[in-house]
């Protein structure tokens, strides 16, 4: 089955640690986002990559940062420089924008 | 840069009925705007997209309407049945230069049977 996975679904740290969440994809996308999503609020871009090895910051990339190695893989990592850190962060990939976008099942952050 | 407006109140309909909901944008027209619907703890998924020069767009039970001149589309889902609930995004092209979208926080639907 083709998809995007995100890993884990739910996941808690201590304040002032990094923590790396996971996206993977296996629907040969070229495209890939973070979002990020607080209660009562749409979803806010972090950063998104076209290409393997090239990515760009979205709106909110302040403390985050991002990977491009692999076609299949977009990881993000929530630094401790993330003044807010605890949220729902979803992953997606598209082929392009007018297909619409696969989204994973989402990360909850709760940082203590 | 362009914001995007959905009821931030829950629409509350009897089964049966056709449930409508709005999205409503500002500055510049896209290209294609997109709805999504979203259920609790669950990523979006993609619904329907309509272009521009589309005035209205039929899947299965969902229709959506799109009018550049009032800015505004409209999502309307025929039949309404309970497993309708959850909230559903409206998401836009952004217009700052590259090839994202932006989403409305959403409106949540309740069918009640």
């Amino acid at each position: 089955d083709g998809g995007i996975t995100q890993s884990p679904k739910y996941l808690f740290r201590k304040e002032g640690q990094n923590v790396t969440l996971s996206c993977e994809q296996n629907l040969n996308h070229d495209a890939m986002y973070w979002y990020r999503q607080d209660p009562g609020q749409g979803l806010r871009l972090i950063y998104y990559s076209q290409i393997v090895n090239d990515f760009q910051k979205g709106d909110i990339a302040e403390g985050y940062s991002v990977s491009r190695e692999k076609k299949e893989s977009f990881p993000l990592t929530v630094t401790s420089a993330q003044k807010n850190p605890t949220a729902f962060y979803l992953c997606a990939s598209s082929i392009n924008w007018s297909g619409g976008a696969f989204f994973g099942q989402g990360t909850r952050l709760t940082v203590v | 840069s362009q914001k995007i407006e959905q009821n931030s109140e829950a629409l509350n309909i009897q089964e049966g009925k056709t449930a409508t909901l709005t999205c409503n944008y500002t500055n510049y027209s896209p290209a294609y705007l997109q709805w999504y619907r979203q259920d609790p703890g669950r990523g979006p998924v993609f619904l329907l997209l309509i272009r521009e020069n589309e005035k209205e767009k039929r899947k299965e039970r969902l229709k959506v309407t799109f009018d550049t001149t009032l800015k505004q589309s409209l999502f309307h889902i025929t039949a309404s049945q309970p497993a309708d609930s959850a909230t559903y995004l409206c998401a836009l092209e952004t217009d700052s230069g590259y090839s994202t979208l932006t989403f409305g926080k959403g409106t949540m639907l309740l069918v009640s049977p």
